[in-house]
């Protein structure tokens, strides 16, 4: 199994402003994903992020909006850029089971409300 | 397009076994179905998953129909801590952590 690590677990932003989510593994993962659920709604894939190459978005997100890096196998950020109260969401980090099994392992979450 | 259909709710006695039914009538020859489960206010949980035999773990079981077309996970004895919304997923197994989360069923575990 993997541990999973999100700073912050929760804020309060200003619209306008940026604020970036440390998501740190236990253990040295190829791929990490990035999940939104925004409130009373499911999960939606962001994006996914690889170490040493650009993160690829889904349809509906944008790198300009959601900056993420990868600079290494246990360790990723998202930015929430310029944010509105529509971005008020909790962002969990993800990783899969090495095996391929589909077992995602997920962080608590950092639930981000804009005021 | 959701690919699976889920009761929006649910509830069920503690100590009763729980079925949860999931539809995914279109499902293809390499999807796998997928479960899990959100308590309030944390990550989900993987619980089970099965491509077309059935599957048992400690946690519960997973019913798959021998046409592939819906399945039933069974909580077997419900406790209030299962109290959760539960997700039924299919996905191709090498799709690396590409899960489309539908709204899943709330399952709510009454004393």
């Amino acid at each position: 199994s993997a541990v999973i690590s999100q700073k912050p677990s929760r804020d309060i932003c200003q619209r306008g402003t940026s604020l970036t989510i440390q998501c740190q593994v236990d253990s040295q993962v190829t791929m990490m994903f990035w999940y939104r659920q925004q409130p009373g709604q499911s999960l939606t894939l962001i994006a996914t992020a690889n170490q040493g190459s650009e993160a690829t978005y889904e349809s509906g997100f944008v790198i300009d909006k959601f900056p993420i890096s990868r600079p290494n196998l246990t360790f990723s950020t998202l930015t929430v850029s310029n944010m509105s109260p529509e971005d008020s969401s909790i962002y969990l980090c993800s990783v899969e089971d090495w095996r391929n099994t589909g077992e995602l392992f997920f962080g608590e979450g950092s639930r981000l409300t804009v005021l | 397009d959701a690919k699976t259909t889920q009761p929006p709710s649910m509830d069920c006695a503690e100590g009763r076994a729980a079925n949860l039914p999931c539809n995914h009538s279109t499902i293809s020859g390499n999807e796998y179905v997928y479960w899990y489960r959100q308590i309030h206010s944390q990550g989900p949980q993987y619980i089970i998953h099965g491509l077309k035999n059935n599957e048992t773990n400690e946690m519960a079981s997973l019913i798959i129909t021998e046409d592939r077309k819906s399945s039933t996970l069974i909580l077997p004895h419900a406790t209030l801590r299962d109290t959760a919304v539960y997700y039924c997923i299919v996905r191709v197994r090498d799709s690396w952590g590409k899960f489309q989360f539908g709204a899943g069923t709330q399952v709510v575990v009454t004393p």
